[in-house]
């Protein structure tokens, strides 16, 4: 059974400052999502991360995937009030046929980004 | 915005009864999932589909049906609805092939079960 753990689950920061959420998982997998969720709003698509070493940036949000260490990371650089949110990541739990058979998901962490 | 709507946005129901929530896309997509989220558990996959009559079971489908009978239609039954299956119901899509991994989720359905 694939399991996917993030942490931290909450964390609280200030402004300016820079941090990282961990997403480990734990069966092989090749493909690693990113999502940020907004209270009581849908998902909204960071990052897929397709290969072993991927990173992908997108302003002051960039993600990683180590399919080694079976590890992602999404660093928060200086960070700032509007990237308050929950912050998921998922994997595939397999893909047939050249598409996803469904993600597995960690249990989110909660950002509270402080002016 | 992917092109996804789920129906209804909220439903109040009693134990008991079958309810049914509709997913509807526009982009002639052929992967379609349902999810559904609870404080604590994040997301977890009900069932999926690949194709049109193609589906198959997900983390968390027992007390759940679904049915494909159209390319942009993915219904997802609750044969008998019990306060557990109080939850938020996601819906999404995924298309085939190289540069289609991401998966687009719906609004989101908001179903109390009384």
């Amino acid at each position: 059974e694939l399991k996917v753990e993030q942490n931290p689950l909450f964390l609280s920061m200030q402004e300016g400052k820079n941090y990282t959420i961990y997403c480990n998982y734990s069966t092989t997998s090749d493909r690693l999502y990113w999502y940020r969720q907004d209270p009581g709003k849908s998902l909204e698509s960071l990052f897929v991360l397709l290969s072993n070493g991927a990173v992908k940036q997108e302003g002051r949000l960039m993600a990683s995937l180590d399919t080694k260490a079976r590890l992602s990371t999404l660093h928060i650089t200086a960070a700032v009030h509007d990237l308050s949110a929950t912050y998921f990541c998922a994997v595939d739990i397999g893909y047939s046929g050249g598409g996803a058979d469904g993600l597995t998901f960690g249990k989110g962490t909660h950002l509270i980004i402080q002016p | 915005d992917a092109g996804i709507t789920q129906s209804p946005r909220h439903k109040v129901t009693e134990t008991g009864t079958p309810v049914t929530l509709r997913c509807h896309q526009t982009e002639n997509h052929r992967y379609m999932y349902w999810y559904r989220q609870d404080p604590g558990h994040g997301l977890r996959l009900i069932h999926y589909s690949y194709g049109v009559k193609d589906t198959d079971k997900g983390e968390v489908s027992d007390g759940y049906s679904v049915s494909r009978s159209k390319t942009e239609d993915f219904l997802l039954t609750l044969e008998s609805a019990t306060s557990s299956q109080t939850s938020v119901y996601f819906c999404a899509i995924s298309g085939l092939g190289a540069g289609q991994e991401t998966q687009y989720f719906g609004p989101g359905t908001r179903l109390l079960v009384l």
